[in-house]
């Protein structure tokens, strides 16, 4: 199946800082969902980009579909921006199941 | 963006029971669910698709007799973990695909479960 990698695993920031979040992933992709996992454990969708470039506030992504990555911008990073970062895939063909990558951990400090 | 809840969010129970939980769809039909697992500090693992009016498919490795999926109706499934153990302890989560011309994927807040 599909292999879906992150990096960073681990981020620590000082608030107000930028930080780029990479997903890699090993085949063609329909679907892309950048989700951030609260303390409480319920996922956030950010964003749904299989490609192209939004925009939302602080956060935006970019996805390059033919080079099989997708990027994460977090600007002005806040406390409340801490926690887990997954971006997840389904390729062509799987029925819109999601593949995770192994998630970026964020943590943001005053 | 979809509204999906589960319940009960949190449950302990003895080694040997079962425990079911519901996954709904507030706000819009749903013919496919999907149920994932995720271990303390590791990413989320597909178990099974849940399929309105037929049986669930299930991911490699799940064991189909012991995670009962029933989709009952088009607002609601529920994942029964029959004679639970120990190792079964984990949090689950649901979600519902958007009905419509893209394919993004809301969760339901996920349910913690504790085996003694």
């Amino acid at each position: 199946g599909i292999q879906v990698e992150q990096s960073p695993p681990d981020l620590i920031l000082q608030e107000g800082a930028n930080s780029t979040l990479r997903c890699n992933f090993s085949d063609s992709v329909n679907n892309l969902q950048w989700f951030h996992q609260n303390p409480w454990g319920q996922l956030i969708n950010l964003f749904y980009i299989p490609s192209g470039t939004k925009q939302n506030g602080r956060l935006s992504a970019t996805t390059v579909a033919t080079e099989r990555y997708s990027l994460l911008y977090i600007s002005s990073s806040q406390t409340t921006d801490s926690g887990v970062y997954f971006c997840a895939v389904s390729s062509t063909g799987t029925a819109s199941k999601l593949t995770f990558g192994t998630g970026t951990r964020l943590q943001v400090t005053l | 963006g979809a509204v999906v809840s589960q319940h009960p969010s949190r449950v302990i129970c003895k080694s040997g029971t079962s425990v079911k939980i519901e996954c709904r769809s507030l706000d819009f039909q749903a013919t496919t669910m999907f149920w994932y697992r995720q271990f303390p500090k590791q990413s989320l693992m597909l178990m099974a698709t849940s399929n309105e009016g037929s049986k669930a498919t299930y991911e490699q490795g799940v064991e189909k007799d012991k995670f009962l999926i029933n989709h009952a109706s088009l607002t609601l499934s529920t994942l029964t973990v029959t004679s639970a153990h120990p190792e079964d302890s984990s949090f689950y989560i649901c979600s519902v695909p958007r009905q419509s011309s893209t394919l993004e994927q809301f969760f339901g807040p996920g349910t913690r479960l504790t085996v003694l």
